[in-house]
């Protein structure tokens, strides 16, 4: 199986920072990696796909990253809403695997 | 506007047996794969099954192989999840999610149904 490792695990920021988040894939997924966001109760939302492609609708203040083994997403102004927790997921192959998660708080 | 409606979930006991069902509308889901994904409570998200469009196609977590079983009525367009031998490890929100976009990631999820083992 891929194994899927996301870091930081959680992360304080404010209003307006720019963020970074990792992915790191435990093989080469080539650029099958997309990026989740969820918020308490409500259903995962896919933010990006194949590493770089912007689901449709969503701001372009998020963005993604990387190939291979290493990826990121990168949110170049938080808003209040973006406070969330966010997950990578590989498709390259099954089991299709998510990382951890990383839970954005508000300072 | 394309939805996904999961039901089915429900207290049940260790080895206990249940059945989700997935009814999808404002498309197909012949037309596009399909799979069940949980969340423990608290936890992260754990990928279950798949099936693909075509039905020819399935695939199981290692976790739940040889227990749960994936399937889809076509004349319902509904997918379904018949879940035996239930563990207490098994609790959890079961997202029922499609990829029906040209994508590479999932991007149309119902709103979840709770299962929970426990005697």
């Amino acid at each position: 199986d891929i194994h899927m490792t996301q870091s930081p695990s959680s992360q304080s920021a404010s209003v307006g920072d720019r963020v970074t988040i990792t992915c790191r894939a435990s093989r080469n997924i080539d650029n099958f990696l997309n990026w989740y966001q969820q918020k308490p109760g409500k259903a995962p939302k896919l933010l990006i796909y194949a590493t770089s492609s912007l689901q449709s609708g969503v701001p372009s203040r998020f963005s993604g990253g990387g190939s291979g083994t290493d990826f990121t997403l990168t949110i170049s102004s938080l808003q209040p809403e973006d406070f969330a927790t966010y997950y990578c997921q590989q498709s390259y192959g099954t089991p299709y695997t998510f990382g951890q998660g990383t839970n954005l708080e508000i300072k | 506007e394309l939805q996904l409606v999961e039901s089915g979930g429900g207290l049940v006991q260790p080895g206990g047996s249940l059945r989700l069902s997935c009814a999808a509308s404002g498309f197909t889901v012949s037309s596009h794969s399909m799979n069940w994904v949980r969340q423990a409570p608290g936890k992260g998200l754990e990928w279950v099954s798949y099936i693909s469009g075509s039905g020819t196609t399935i695939y199981y977590a290692d976790s739940v192989k040889g227990r749960f079983t994936i399937s889809r009525d076509n004349a319902k367009n509904s997918v379904y999840l018949q879940m035996n031998s239930l563990r207490d490890e098994d609790t959890a929100v079961y997202y029922c999610a499609s990829r029906v976009g040209v994508t590479t990631g999932v991007d149309y999820w119902g709103q979840g149904t709770l299962v929970t083992v426990s005697s």
